[in-house]
């Protein structure tokens, strides 16, 4: 099992529409949990991270996390063309003493007008 | 602030020569990694450091060497460069905190390399 899996997509959605973007990882020990966006040629930029169960809110992000079911999830509201990137889930396991993050291959995002 | 600087962004190697990418970092970070992205793929930690003198492998270091002189600075090594290390490389730095929860990796600008 890999320690952070995605969806490759790509993912699909019409301008306007909610984007869900799904990451699932294995270490249970993991205590917190980022979504980076990367467009094409660029580097990888941070949007959100969340650390509790449940959700939390930043602007059309919504970033949800589920401990139990080891589980995080990404979701953007009113979706736009320029939202169409790469998005990467990055966990710093337990096993690594917190001290390096694994990244998963990502979800790639296209926003359509 | 420059952030996390990485030099040159663009190499051509021949297969079996060698070269030095070049990562450095002004924000006075302890924390440093190199990862390599393959067209299509995520990131694949290389090595990282935890500071001055302190480096350790990650998930993909053959073939690479690495050595943390100062704070700022985690130059990355290729010895015998070949096809399969054709990639673009990137190096990040972040704050040394007990709590990962809250602290960011910074990348830099990446470094795209090309064995041939």
């Amino acid at each position: 099992q890999k320690e952070v899996e995605q969806n490759s997509g790509p993912l699909s959605v019409p301008e306007g529409a909610i984007a869900s973007l799904n990451c699932t990882y294995s270490d249970r020990g993991s205590q917190s949990f980022f979504w980076y966006r990367q467009y094409s040629g660029k580097s990888p930029e941070l949007i959100m991270f969340i650390y509790s169960n449940g959700d939390k809110e930043d602007g059309r992000f919504t970033a949800q996390l589920n401990k139990a079911s080891q589980y995080v999830s990404l979701l953007i509201r009113d979706s736009q063309p320029s939202d169409s990137a790469t998005y990467l889930c990055a966990v710093p396991p337990f096993s690594g003493g917190y001290n390096k993050l694994i990244f998963g291959a990502g979800t790639r995002l296209a926003v359509h007008p | 602030n420059a952030g996390v600087t990485q030099t040159p962004k663009f190499r051509i190697l021949k297969i079996g020569q060698s070269m030095t990418l070049q990562c450095t970092q002004d924000m006075n970070h302890n924390y440093m990694y190199w990862y390599r992205q393959d067209p299509g793929m995520g990131l694949k930690l290389i090595y990282y450091s935890v500071g001055a003198g302190i480096t350790d492998k990650g998930e993909v270091p053959n073939g690479y060497n690495v050595s943390r002189s100062t704070t700022e600075d985690f130059p990355l090594r290729l010895e015998l460069a070949a096809p399969s290390q054709t990639s673009v490389y990137f190096c990040a730095s972040r704050v040394d905190s007990p709590n990962y929860s809250n602290q960011p990796q910074h990348f830099g600008d990446g470094t795209r390399l090309s064995i041939l």
